[in-house]
């Protein structure tokens, strides 16, 4: 079974300034991906970023980077240079990848809100 | 490309009766996903359907709630009948077939309210 935890119900940040969002797991698959995404109030839900269980490196999308260590199993989510439009609430997802069956739902921890001050 | 359709956006009825949702995936994507959120909570699987056979319902209160894919494209939630505890946003998602680092992408959700 796989398990998301993410103990910051809420955040807050200046403008401008970096925010990290922790997310820890646990799971007995060798193989998995660690999915970040991020939810406005009006309910979509946006993908952010993606770490790969065997990526040597970390994962990087524009002001969004991923802060992998895998001995900890840590996936914690750094936004660079708060904005405004960034108040939203965040969540991290494991999905396991099966070669049989191919299967890659998610499981989701229960999400930080974030609020961006100016 | 268009995103995930997902319809209505909002339903409010009451509980005991009958609700069903409608879900169109991205062109191409062989996978659909419905997931529940309840308010204050991260989404969870209720079924997984990789073109139109079922992969994982472990999840699914089978005793009120179904789902179909149909020709592998568009897909059915329903529950009947309804109790209060499935207040909650239903959201549809989809992914192509191959690929870990493919992501899921998420309808707008159908927000239910049960009186």
């Amino acid at each position: 079974a796989q398990k998301i935890t993410q103990t910051q119900p809420g955040m807050f940040v200046q403008e401008k300034e970096a925010v990290t969002l922790d997310c820890t797991y646990d799971t007995s698959d060798p193989s998995y991906g660690l999915f970040w995404y991020k939810q406005p109030s009006s309910g979509e839900m946006i993908f952010l970023i993606y770490q790969g269980s065997y990526d040597q490196q970390n994962a990087t999308e524009g002001r969004y980077s991923l802060n992998f260590q895998k001995a900890r199993k840590s996936a914690n989510l750094v936004i660079s240079a708060s904005q405004l439009g960034d108040s939203a609430m965040y969540f991290c997802a494991m999905g396991g990848f099966f070669m049989d069956t191919g299967r890659r739902a998610l499981t989701f921890g229960s999400g930080t809100r974030l609020q961006v001050q100016p | 490309e268009a995103g995930v359709a997902q319809s209505p956006r909002y339903k409010i009825i009451e509980k005991r009766q009958s609700v069903a949702f409608w879900c169109n995936p991205i062109s191409g994507h062989a996978t659909l996903y419905w997931y529940q959120q309840i308010l204050g909570q991260g989404p969870k699987l209720l079924i997984q359907f990789q073109n139109n056979g079922v992969v994982d319902d472990s999840q699914l209160p089978k005793d009120r709630f179904s789902a179909e894919r149909l020709k592998g494209v568009d897909s059915t939630l329903k529950i009947q009948p309804a109790k209060l505890e499935d207040s909650a946003v239903y959201l549809c998602a989809s992914s192509p077939l191959g690929g870990a680092n493919q992501p899921q992408h998420f309808g707008d959700g159908t927000r239910l309210s049960i009186l």
